[in-house]
């Protein structure tokens, strides 16, 4: 699996959209890109995931550069339910996936 | 992800004695994925099975740890002479196998050891 890189945290006013990016600058043409998220110490939660074109659905979209080294997790109008960790993994399939530490959202009132 | 289900939510053991965990996965799907997630800490991939068959187990620690998907019944992730250090959240995941599908966590159970 290419290695992604994400911040370590991040805020955002509730109500506001959140955009969570991620670097997989090594990312091969068969590996898709995944989002979980895991809210204190719930299950992780599948988000969304994709290949080259962007992806939407009831919870995110999710924005592949062109060149597929970087992508963008958006929710568009986050609420403190949202507050949780966002994991980014890029992967041909999901066999044996390996989390990183992800990114920690903080959805501020 | 409410179609995968752990039991159970929590277990409570006494050093030396043996968990078992279990995980069924959602309906249809033949591959089962268990993590570890310490307290603090970030998931740990442990073992990747289908039934019958384990596929990759190089997150396994070398001894007290085994796991099995049987042909029947659920997957179970079973720890012997259990130590405080294995306290932790385990998470079971399931997935169809097929190229590109994201796979659905459970809740996981999570294991003190007293």
């Amino acid at each position: 699996d290419a290695k992604t890189t994400q911040p370590t945290s991040m805020d955002c006013a509730e109500g506001r959209a959140a955009n969570l990016p991620c670097n997989h600058s090594t990312i091969s043409g068969n590996e898709y890109v995944y989002w979980y998220r895991q809210i204190h110490s719930q299950g992780p939660q599948y988000i969304i995931h994709g290949l080259k074109n962007n992806e939407t659905n009831e919870m995110a979209s999710l924005i592949i550069t062109e060149d597929r080294k970087s992508s963008t997790l958006i929710l568009p109008h986050a609420t403190l339910r949202d507050t949780a960790v966002y994991y980014c993994i890029a992967s041909p399939s999901y066999d044996k996936v390996i989390f990183g530490p992800g990114t920690s959202l903080s959805v501020i009132p | 992800n409410a179609g995968v289900m752990q039991n159970p939510r929590h277990l409570v053991r006494r050093r030396g004695q043996e968990a078992r965990l279990r995980c069924s996965p959602m309906k249809g799907h033949s591959h089962v994925y268990w993590y570890r997630q310490l307290p603090e800490e970030g998931l740990k991939f442990m073992v990747y099975l289908q039934k019958e068959n384990i596929i990759d187990e190089s997150g396994m620690p070398k001894e007290r740890f085994s796991a099995e998907f049987p042909k029947e019944g659920p997957s179970i992730l079973r720890i012997q002479q259990v130590v405080r250090g294995d306290s932790a959240a385990y998470f079971c995941a399931s997935s169809a196998g097929v190229e590109h599908t994201e796979a659905f966590f459970g809740q996981g159970t999570r294991l003190t050891v007293v």
